[in-house]
């Protein structure tokens, strides 16, 4: 059974702070993707990661996958309050599409 | 950008009562679709993959009398809830991909059904 382990589960900052959220698997994905969820929403798509070793960056949000395709992270660079939600990291194998999700990462930002 | 989205946003129903939320894709065809259940501050959890035309393939535990998956045409899968209890009370959320826009990556999300079953 693939898994993803994202890390940490929990996160109170300060508004201005950097933080970095980790998803790590010792499975392959042939792609993986980033979502942040309100409450009472679906997710949103932030970013998708296909090529090993590929960085994306999505204004003060970056993006990487591992260059084996097994982890990623998520880096937010001087956060706001608005920046406030449920991170989830999403990878995909090669069976039909099926998206195996982390456990999220609860994030506050305090002004 | 695709869009995806539930009908109803939220219901409540009596407990043994059937409830179906619809799944839209609207400005995209979906070959295949995605049913979630999400507890309180927990992740996603795959219920089902819906091909249109189809029988919809179930995750290991989830029982396929209970939770009824319909995907009749390329826009639309219907997820029924029989004989509803309280332990079924959840945020269900559906998926779509499309596969039409050279995206085939991409997953997009419903806003979500908040079910309570009381």
């Amino acid at each position: 059974t693939q898994l993803l382990e994202q890390s940490p589960q929990f996160l109170s900052i300060q508004e201005g702070e950097n933080l970095t959220v980790y998803c790590n698997s010792s499975s392959v994905f042939s792609s993986l993707q980033w979502y942040r969820q309100e409450p009472g929403e679906g997710p949103v798509l932030l970013v998708t990661v296909v090529t090993g070793g590929e960085v994306k960056k999505l204004k003060r949000l970056t993006f990487q996958f591992g260059d084996a395709r097994k982890d990623s992270s998520l880096h937010i660079t001087a956060a706001q309050p608005g920046d406030t939600g449920l991170y989830l990291c999403a990878g995909e194998n090669n069976q039909g599409g099926k998206l195996i999700f982390g456990q999220g990462t609860e994030l506050s930002v305090k002004p | 950008g695709a869009v995806v989205s539930q009908h109803p946003s939220r219901v409540i129903c009596k407990s043994g009562t059937s409830v179906k939320i619809e799944c839209r894709s609207l400005d995209f065809q979906a070959t295949t679709m995605f049913w979630y259940r999400q507890f309180p501050k927990q992740s996603l959890m795959l219920m089902a993959t819906s091909n249109e035309g189809s029988k919809a393939t179930y995750e290991q535990g989830v029982e396929k009398d209970k939770f009824l998956i319909n995907h009749a045409s390329l826009t639309l899968s219907t997820l029924t809830v029989t004989s509803a209890h309280p332990e079924d009370s959840s945020f269900y959320i559906c998926s779509a991909r499309d596969l039409g826009g050279g995206l085939e990556y991409e997953q997009y999300f419903g806003p979500g059904t908040r079910l309570t079953v009381t």
